[in-house]
């Protein structure tokens, strides 16, 4: 079992819909829950993070995690052609030193 | 600042050559990172130092693969002899200890390696 799963994809979306995009983990040390977006043929991006459990907004996107159940999830809101991508999770123990990414949720948005 | 700076950004080789991997971290970062990416397995950390060391290379797949960091501001990833499974996007990364509990990790471009 991998420690952070994922699934892959694609998901395709009309414009203005709300997407959600979700991990599980299994390692109960992850402190922070990083979500990067990676556009095509691009490096990864950093787009939000959360520490522990509880949510966070950023403008359309919310970030959500229960380390309970050792789920993650990020939500988007009015989504834009803009926002295809894949949307990588990438929880950590601290620190920001070692990331551990699932393989990342293609997100396609049409007009 | 110009960011990650990865070199070169493709490179197209036959099995059992030696390829090198190039990577400029940010001015004033102190962790470098080497990731893998490829369709089946996703992003994969290969190694990664902090000041110069290498801290962790747990992901390294086999011997194959070197990895050094001669100074702050440069570092190679060595494949020798490469196969074409090593055929992956290869991105470095670079971030800083800050003060924060979290320091983001800033990608460079990637490296597209094909090894045929």
């Amino acid at each position: 079992q991998k420690e952070v799963e994922q699934d892959p994809g694609p998901l395709s979306v009309p414009e203005g819909a709300i997407v959600s995009l979700n991990c599980t983990y299994s390692n109960s040390a992850f402190q922070y829950f990083m979500w990067y977006r990676q556009y095509s043929r691009k490096g990864p991006e950093l787009l939000m993070y959360t520490y522990s459990s509880g949510n966070k907004e950023d403008g359309r996107f919310t970030a959500q995690v229960d380390k309970s159940s050792k789920y993650i999830s990020l939500f988007i809101r009015d989504s834009q052609p803009s926002d295809s991508a894949t949307y990588l999770c990438a929880p950590s123990t601290g620190g920001g030193n070692k990331l551990t990414f699932g393989t990342g949720t293609q997100l396609k948005v049409e007009l | 600042d110009a960011g990650v700076i990865q070199s070169p950004r493709h490179e197209v080789t036959e099995m059992g050559q030696e390829v090198t991997l190039r990577c400029k971290p940010i001015s004033g970062h102190d962790y470098l990172f080497w990731y893998r990416q490829t369709m089946m397995r996703g992003l994969e950390l290969l190694i990664y130092f902090n000041n110069n060391v290498p801290i962790d290379d747990s992901g390294m797949p086999e011997d194959r693969f070197s990895a050094k960091m001669p100074n702050a501001s440069f570092s190679t990833l060595k494949i020798q002899p490469s196969e074409p499974r090593d055929s992956a996007v290869y991105f470095c990364a670079s971030s800083s200890t800050g003060t924060g509990k979290y320091n983001e990790q800033f990608f460079g471009p990637g490296t597209r390696l094909t090894v045929l």
